[in-house]
């Protein structure tokens, strides 16, 4: 496609399951950011990944959350022994470089019970 | 940590009026981004700037870097239903990642 996929587009789990959500980004774009997105809220950096290297790691909330890029494509975002408190959007976004446009996906939604 | 705070959070006018959203750091940033997003979508970028000072003007938007590149301010003349939305800015610093501030939700009523 031509644009940044997510998926799932919705996700209902019961505390204490692992989740994982999946984007697809623009084909090229090396660099790839997850962020979370809480209701009216704006915007909570998680990771960065220039190519498939996460220089920085520093927004992850906890152990429980990790991510991972393979062929400076495809990204996972794993949350372990969901919490309510990850209840949030999820929103996946690319750039051709670190500083440049971020296309977004329209996000995945978490609901944890 | 770098920060950007927005105001107002929350802005609620009538079509045809105009208005200033504020986007404030102590740091400085190498460049500034506002995005527009609207419910159930991710952002969509309006404008980037990048040299302290500079004014962008997107139709009945104007956008200004200040010129310490500490902060930014959008202004929209003769709002419009259609400019209904959350408006973020994001701020690039020292390790290139995106910064986003809380954001300023607009609401416009005919």
């Amino acid at each position: 496609g031509a644009g940044v996929s997510q998926s799932p587009s919705n996700k209902v789990t019961e505390k204490g399951k692992d989740v994982e959500l999946r984007c697809d980004p623009i084909s090229g774009h090396t660099a790839l950011y997850w962020y979370r997105q809480r209701l009216g809220q704006g915007l909570e950096f998680l990771i960065y990944f220039q190519g498939n290297s996460a220089p920085d790691k520093s927004g992850l909330p906890s152990d429980r959350f990790s991510a991972e890029r393979t062929g400076e494509s495809v990204s996972t975002l794993t949350i372990q022994r969901t919490q309510q408190e990850d209840s949030a959007v999820y929103l996946c976004a690319s750039s051709l470089s670190i500083t440049g446009e971020l296309f977004f996906g329209e996000g995945s939604r978490l609901t944890v019970l | 940590t770098q920060l950007l705070e927005q105001s107002p959070q929350f802005l609620s006018i009538q079509e045809g009026e105009n208005l200033t959203v504020y986007c404030n750091s102590s740091s400085v940033f190498s460049s500034l981004q506002w995005y527009r997003q609207e419910p159930g979508e991710g952002p969509v970028l309006l404008v980037t700037v990048v040299t302290g000072g500079e004014v962008k003007k997107l139709k009945r938007l104007t956008f200004q870097f200040g010129d310490a590149r500490k902060d930014s301010s959008l202004h929209i003349t003769a709002a419009q239903p259609g400019d209904t939305g959350l408006y973020l800015c994001a701020g690039a610093g020292s390790s290139y990642k995106l910064i986003f501030g809380s954001g300023t939700r607009l609401l416009v009523r005919p």
